[in-house]
C-alpha cells in the first residue's frame, strides 16, 4: 500500500510555465524529503522538511510541508529543460522511509 | 567526499542464475538501504542494514537477501532469478541519526534477467 500518493503522475510543459506537485499521505511523516532522478541515474536530494508548515526554497523550486506533516508540495517557477526528470517525495516514521510513485516531468523548450 | 558507489553498472543474466551486486556508501555513512525501481513499483524497499545488522526488510521473498560489512559495505544477493526481478537496483547511504537527512543514492544497477 502506497503511503504517499504523488498528483500529477505526468506532466509536460513549456520552458517558463509554473507547475506544483503535491504529495499527500494520511499519516504522520516526522519528517520529509524530495528527489530529482534523471534516467538511468539514482535520485538526489533537494530537501529535507522537518517542522510542520515549513517552507524551503531552493533557487527557482520551493518546497512547503503541510501544518499537520501529512502533505507537502513543490513550486517550480519559470521551468526549464534543465527540471526534466522524476519528482519523488518520501515521508519518514519509525525508522523507515516511505516512496510516493513520482511525477514524471517534461519541458519542452 | 566520494559519493555512493555502486558496481556493476548494468548486468545480464538468465533466469535460474544468481547474482550479487555492491555498494559502497560514503565514508562515515553507517547505514545502507536497497530498493528495487521498476516503472510499474516505483521505489520498493528491500532491506536495510546499519552497523551489520539488518535493520528493516521490505516484503520480497527470501530470494533476496544481503549483508553489510564491517567497513559499511553492502552486498545483495538474488537467487533463482525470474524475469520479474529485471529492474534498477538502487543503494542509498545515510548518516546517523537515520533519516533526518534523507538519503544519498548510488547510480544503481541495471539488472535484466533474459
Amino acid at each position: 500500500t502506497q503511503l504517499l500518493e504523488q498528483s500529477p503522475q505526468f506532466l509536460s510543459i513549456q520552458e517558463g510555465e509554473n507547475l506544483t506537485v503535491y504529495c499527500n499521505s494520511s499519516s504522520v511523516f516526522s519528517s520529509l524529503q524530495w528527489y530529482r532522478q534523471e534516467p538511468g541515474e539514482g535520485p538526489v536530494l533537494l530537501v529535507t522538511v522537518v517542522t510542520g508548515g515549513e517552507v524551503k526554497k531552493l533557487k527557482r523550486l520551493t518546497f512547503q510541508f503541510g501544518d499537520a506533516r501529512k502533505d507537502s508540495s513543490l513550486h517550480i517557477t519559470a521551468a526549464q529543460p534543465g527540471d526534466t526528470g522524476l519528482y519523488l517525495c518520501a515521508g519518514y516514521n519509525f525508522n523507515k522511509f516511505y516512496f510516493g510513485s513520482g511525477t514524471k516531468l517534461n519541458v519542452k523548450p | 567526499k566520494a559519493g555512493v558507489t555502486q558496481t556493476p553498472r548494468y548486468l545480464i543474466k538468465t533466469r535460474g542464475q544468481q547474482v550479487t551486486l555492491s555498494c559502497s556508501p560514503i565514508s562515515g555513512h553507517r547505514s545502507v538501504s536497497w530498493y528495487q525501481q521498476t516503472p510499474g513499483q516505483g521505489l520498493q524497499f528491500l532491506f536495510e542494514y546499519f552497523s551489520e545488522t539488518q535493520r528493516n526488510k521490505g516484503n520480497f521473498p527470501g530470494r533476496f537477501s544481503g549483508r553489510q560489512f564491517s567497513n559499511s559495505r553492502s552486498e545483495m544477493n538474488v537467487s533463482t532469478l525470474e524475469l520479474g526481478d529485471s529492474a534498477l537496483y538502487l543503494c542509498a547511504s545515510s548518516e546517523p541519526p537515520i533519516g533526518a537527512g534523507g538519503y544519498t543514492f548510488g547510480s544503481g544497477t541495471r539488472l535484466t534477467v533474459v
